[in-house]
């Protein structure tokens, strides 16, 4: 089990450009969440899956943000046409959950995105 | 909506000194409680949990008792050592608000020698 493995580690692009991260959960997890972090800020939730669908979507995820699980493994979060306020360190992180048990979430180390 | 508030940082204490990182909450349910810690260059990682009111999460020294009555959950150590540098995440999560883990804003701690 090598955990939650995110790429790239960092990712610096002009303002307009798309970007698009990559997360492998740990193996056996059914449940996957991205989280954004500001500097000195805690994590903020973006999105989770469960298997393939995506469940919840919060209201941080504008339209230029879209998120995939195809196949029910690693997951993909664009973000196209980028702008400054996109900054941040984006977090990847996956838990086996049944029902209305969370699980503990395991996280990767995260995407840092700068973006000039 | 849900959220939570923990006390500002950075926190600087000597080795062996008590910790104390308070943390309360509002849910609309009845949340899990829990501590995360990112460590320098590392990801996040539960530090404990409690699962209902009373219950008492511990590991690595640390602490932290659920308070139905005060909505709180602080963190505690009574020793702490230079490794314990990092920033201390609290966070819920609550049935009636989605599968998800709803953070406060973190508290650095220093430790010196």
């Amino acid at each position: 089990d090598t955990g939650v493995s995110q790429n790239p580690r960092h990712k610096i692009t002009k303002r307009g450009q798309n970007v698009t991260f990559r997360c492998d959960p740990i193996s056996e997890h059914n449940r996957l969440y991205w989280y954004r972090q500001t500097l000195g800020q805690g994590p903020e939730f973006l999105t989770y899956f469960q298997n393939e669908a995506q469940l919840e979507k919060s209201r941080l995820l504008s339209d230029r943000f879209s998120a995939e699980r195809p196949k029910g493994s690693f997951s993909t979060l664009e973000i196209q046409r980028t702008e400054q306020g996109d900054s941040a360190m984006y977090l990847c992180a996956s838990s086996y959950g049944t029902g209305a048990n969370t699980g503990e979430l395991f996280f990767g180390e995260g995407s840092r995105l700068t973006v000039l | 909506g849900d959220s939570v508030t923990q006390m500002e940082g950075p926190v600087t204490l000597s080795e062996e000194a008590f910790l104390t990182i308070n943390c309360t909450y509002t849910a609309t349910g009845y949340p899990s409680l829990f501590w995360y810690v990112q460590y320098p260059g590392e990801g996040l990682q539960l530090l404990l949990k409690a699962t209902k009111a009373d219950d008492k999460g511990s590991n690595k020294g640390f602490e932290a008792t659920y308070r139905k009555e005060t909505t709180s959950f602080h963190l505690e150590k009574g020793s702490v050592q230079v490794s314990d540098s990092a920033v201390y995440f609290c966070a819920l999560s609550d049935q009636a608000a989605g599968n998800k883990l709803t953070f406060g804003g973190g508290t650095r701690v220093l430790v010196k020698p």
